[in-house]
């Protein structure tokens, strides 16, 4: 079947722009995550969402953050007046309850 | 606060020897998840290896085995006969019981031919 899907693959955008990124999850998936990946670090949390409770947002680093999911579906990650620190790669991930995540191809956003 | 900790940022293993990746983490928790994920050049993250907490065995998945160790919070990687395809991140997670997932900074792994 079809695994997690993101995109674009790519986003250049200028400083002060605003951006949004798309995560389709697998399926059937009740939980989806978003984490931000700079170059040559870890995963750091952003935000994460669970059926229909309310989501976990005590990652999202400033204000300028936000994320949206419909019911078990699409996400997106908003990324509001950019700033080149911003420039990471943006992975989603989708998981069923208790068990391992799966993750997406990332999104590499680049703020010039 | 769950944290994650891998204390080597870069390792090397010679091709075909076997190499082990340190974790540890701190909970209160008693029911958790564990796992190692391998991030390639790609990018892609892939799963090698979950261990639940409640288990006492350790996990094995062909060259890849934990050695997990509750009491001391303690979940280390594995990997024997090294291959060349086993270059990449490594990054160890721990799942809490609200399904919040929580990545050590990684550490990278160089095999040498």
């Amino acid at each position: 079947g079809a695994g997690v899907s993101q995109s674009p693959s790519n986003k250049v955008t200028e400083k002060g722009k605003d951006v949004e990124l798309r995560c389709d999850p697998i399926s059937g998936h009740t939980a989806l995550y978003w984490y931000r990946q700079r170059l040559g670090q870890g995963l750091e949390f952003l935000i994460y969402f669970q059926g229909n409770s309310a989501p976990d947002k005590s990652g999202l680093p400033s204000d300028r953050f936000s994320a949206e999911r419909t019911g078990e579906s699409v996400s997106t990650l908003t990324i509001q007046r950019t700033q080149q620190e911003d420039s990471a790669v943006y992975l989603c991930a989708s998981s069923p309850s208790t068990y391992e995540q799966y993750f997406g191809p990332g999104t590499r956003l680049t703020v010039t | 606060a769950q944290t994650v900790t891998q204390s080597q940022p870069e390792m090397s293993v010679q091709e075909a020897e076997t190499v082990t990746l340190s974790c540890t983490y701190d909970t209160s928790e008693s029911d958790y998840y564990l796992f190692w994920y391998k991030q390639p050049p790609s990018r892609q993250m892939i799963l090698v290896i979950r261990q639940e907490a409640y288990k006492q065995q350790n996990a094995t998945e062909n060259r890849f085995s934990v050695n997990f160790q509750k009491a001391a919070k303690s979940f280390s990687l594995k990997i024997s006969d090294s291959q060349l395809g086993d270059a990449a991140m490594y990054f160890c997670a721990y799942r809490n019981r609200d399904d919040k997932i929580i990545f050590g900074k990684g550490t990278r792994l160089h095999i040498l031919p």
